[in-house]
C-alpha cells in the first residue's frame, strides 16, 4: 500500500517571495513521484516527476523537487512566485505497476 | 483539437436521468483513465482502460457505467446517480496503463439535484 500526505491544505504567500509546498509519502516498494497543477476549470497538468537519478528535479514554471529518501519527502519549491502561479497542487506516488495515489492537494495563493 | 477533451464541461441531472460523459483523448494513447474529484478529498480513480480493455475497476458503484469503443474515446453513463456524486470528474491518458505521465482533460463539473 502507499499513501500521500501534503502537509498544507492552503499556502498563501506574497508575489516574488520563495515557497515550498511539502508533501511525504508512505509504500513498501520503490515508488516514482509526481506533481501536477491544476489551474480553476482546469485538469491536472504535469509539473515534473522523479522516476530515478538526481534527486532534485527542474520542472516547467520554474518549479523544483527535491526527493528526500531517508525522510520519504518530495518538497516542491520555486524561489519566486507569480500571480499566475496560483492554483492547486497536487502530489502523487506511482509504485512500479503505474497505480497511482494524489494527495489532497495543497492551494497556493500569490497575493500582490 | 489536441490533448484530452471532455464533454459536456457542466452538467445538473436530477436523480432519475441518464446522461454519458464523453472523453477523447488525441495523442495516439492506449490507455485511459476516469477520476473523481470531490470537495476536499483526494483524487479518486474509478476505471482504467488499456487497449479498450477495463484492468481497474475501484469499487465504483454499478450506477457509474464506462465504455471504451476505441482507444481514442471513453464514456462514463450516469443513471439513478445521489447528490453525493456531484463532483468533477477528469479523463486523462497515458501511453499504456504502466506509463507513469498522465494527460488529464479539463473535467467535467456534475451537479446531481
Amino acid at each position: 500500500a502507499q499513501s500521500v500526505t501534503q502537509l498544507d491544505s492552503q499556502v498563501p504567500v506574497f508575489e516574488e517571495a520563495p515557497v515550498e509546498l511539502r508533501c511525504n509519502y508512505s509504500s513498501s516498494v520503490s515508488v516514482y513521484l509526481f506533481w501536477y497543477v491544476q489551474y480553476p476549470n482546469q485538469g491536472l497538468q504535469l509539473l515534473l516527476k522523479y522516476l530515478s537519478g538526481s534527486t532534485l528535479v527542474k520542472g516547467i514554471n520554474g518549479f523544483e523537487a527535491e526527493f528526500n529518501k531517508s525522510q520519504t519527502s518530495f518538497h516542491l519549491r520555486k524561489p519566486s512566485v507569480h500571480i499566475s502561479d496560483t492554483a492547486e497542487y497536487f502530489c502523487a506516488v506511482s509504485d512500479r505497476a503505474g497505480k497511482s495515489t494524489f494527495g489532497d492537494g495543497t492551494t497556493l495563493t500569490v497575493k500582490p | 483539437e489536441t490533448g484530452v477533451t471532455q464533454t459536456p464541461r457542466h452538467l445538473v441531472m436530477g436523480m432519475t436521468n441518464k446522461k454519458s460523459l464523453k472523453c477523447e483523448q488525441h495523442l495516439g494513447h492506449n490507455a485511459m483513465y476516469w477520476y473523481k474529484q470531490s470537495a476536499k478529498k483526494p483524487l479518486e480513480l474509478m476505471f482504467v482502460y488499456s487497449l479498450e480493455e477495463r484492468v481497474e475497476n475501484n469499487s465504483v458503484p454499478s450506477r457509474f457505467s464506462p465504455e471504451c469503443p476505441n482507444s481514442s474515446h471513453l464514456f462514463l453513463h450516469l443513471h439513478t446517480l445521489q447528490p453525493e456524486d456531484s463532483a468533477l470528474y477528469l479523463c486523462a491518458s497515458s501511453q499504456d496503463d504502466r506509463d507513469l505521465e498522465q494527460f488529464f482533460g479539463p473535467g467535467t463539473r456534475l451537479t446531481v439535484l
